[in-house]
């Protein structure tokens, strides 16, 4: 069964902190590995990871991923409040088939 | 519109009542899901519709959950017979599928629904 496991749950951390969000999967014929910020409502999308190595960056925010073991990580750097959210991580893999997540991680930052 | 709208965008209904929950998705996007957020919990695949492929309805958690697109737009999730259980965020999202298949998704505010 196809999965994307999150870690930590939950994380505090004072503003200026980094932080290193986690996303293991394990899915068939994987495509894609997406990441999401989720405040109140929509989810909004920050980054798409197709190819091993390849380091996506926006800002203080960026994304790499591992094909071989089969995970991904989200940096922050210099958290700011405004950081604080639920990060979503989403793999695609057979095509036609949706989007899978994992349960989250929910950042706080204290000022 | 610029991006994907559902309506209503809370719903309070009574045990046993039905209830149908509406998505207007990005113009031009192939595809369609519908996802269910409960508290404290990740987004739950429910069914996603592309183009004029039958949907894939794997992620219904039981028959009185349907959903159709019409016209390849508009897209109506019926919950029937609500029960308390059913009661979560109810979201929407639309991606341009490409024949890649590696389109972000895009998604509406979602709906609140509340079983009483």
């Amino acid at each position: 069964e196809d999965k994307v496991v999150q870690s930590p749950l939950s994380l505090v951390v004072h503003e200026g902190d980094t932080v290193t969000l986690n996303c293991s999967y394990e899915v068939t014929n994987f495509r894609s590995l997406l990441w999401y910020k989720q405040e109140k409502k929509a989810p909004t999308f920050l980054f798409m990871l197709t190819s091993s190595g390849i380091e996506k960056k926006s800002g203080r925010l960026s994304s790499i991923l591992d094909k071989k073991e089969l995970f991904s990580i989200l940096n922050i750097t210099a958290t700011q409040t405004g950081d604080s959210a639920v990060y979503l991580c989403a793999v695609i893999g057979q095509a036609g088939t949706a989007l899978i997540f994992g349960k989250g991680t929910t950042l706080s930052v204290s000022s | 519109g610029a991006g994907v709208s559902q309506s209503p965008s809370n719903k309070v209904t009574e045990k046993g009542k039905d209830v149908e929950l509406r998505c207007d998705p990005i113009s031009g996007h192939t595809a369609l899901y519908w996802y269910r957020q409960s508290l404290g919990q990740g987004l739950e695949f429910l069914i996603y519709f592309q183009g004029n492929s039958a949907p894939d309805k794997s992620g219904l958690p039981s028959d009185r959950f349907s959903a159709e697109r019409t016209g390849g737009s508009v897209s109506t999730l019926t919950i029937q017979r609500t029960q308390q259980e059913d009661s979560a965020v109810y979201l929407c999202a639309s991606s341009l599928q490409g024949r890649s298949y590696n389109s972000p998704l895009h998604f509406g505010n979602g709906t609140r629904l509340t079983v009483t």
